[in-house]
């Protein structure tokens, strides 16, 4: 059973553009998201976490949104660079541990 | 401050066989995760050390097992391999236990199941 999914394998955007990668869970029990960034040949990289108490956090150019009656969140990064073109993991964890459980990932391609 | 580190990078096994990955986590660490993510697949818990001991288990069964060693570096044995096994294999470290975002993953070692 997966309890955590994106359903986008794929993602194309242009340079400039938004890009918008989503998540969804089905775990009420979850209560810290996390979003990872993968390199071929690297491991995962920690980009940006919240927590279920916020409804939104940002970073820079990363922003994530949580819609805990939904069970959904999304990452948004603006402007998308080509730098930017990787595998992107959500995860989520109950109670801040680092015993994840990850979604399937997205690929993002940013084109110049 | 080194980063965290795998051995091998690659490993081909026959099915049957027994295996060991290693895995350094990075200085000041003293907790180790590691994960499954076979192809096209986000990473699986497998389990977790804390000082030594293990602090939680995901869906494996007995025959993947660990340890973690006084200065935190880390093993996963996997016994009597299987096909599905074959899969990369991320390790990641923490300097807490409750602290998801403060973890830091290796580059993986690739297995083969032949």
């Amino acid at each position: 059973d997966q309890q955590v999914k994106q359903n986008s394998p794929s993602l194309s955007v242009q340079e400039g553009r938004i890009s918008i990668l989503n998540c969804d869970y089905t775990n009420s029990m979850f209560d810290y998201f996390l979003w990872y960034k993968k390199y071929p040949a690297e491991g995962p990289t920690f980009l940006i976490s919240i927590s279920s108490i916020k409804d939104k956090n940002e970073d820079g150019r990363f922003t994530v949104f949580l819609n805990k009656s939904a069970k959904h969140l999304s990452l948004h990064i603006v402007p998308s660079q080509p730098g930017d073109s990787a595998v992107y993991f959500c995860a989520a964890s109950s109670g801040n541990t680092g015993k994840l459980i990850f979604g399937q990932g997205t690929t993002l391609q940013v084109k110049p | 401050e080194t980063g965290v580190t795998q051995s091998p990078t690659h490993l081909i096994k026959t099915r049957g066989q027994q295996v060991t990955l290693r895995c350094s986590s990075q200085s000041g660490h003293n907790t180790v995760s590691w994960y499954q993510q076979a192809l096209g697949q986000g990473p699986q818990f497998i389990f977790q050390y804390y000082r030594e001991e293990e602090n939680g288990r995901g869906n494996f069964p007995p025959r993947f097992s660990g340890l973690q060693f006084p200065n935190y570096s880390s093993e996963l044995n996997v016994n009597a391999l299987e096909l599905d096994d074959s899969a990369l294999y991320l390790c990641a470290s923490s300097s807490l236990v409750a602290s998801a975002d403060e973890q830091y993953f290796g580059p993986g070692t690739r297995l083969t199941v032949t």
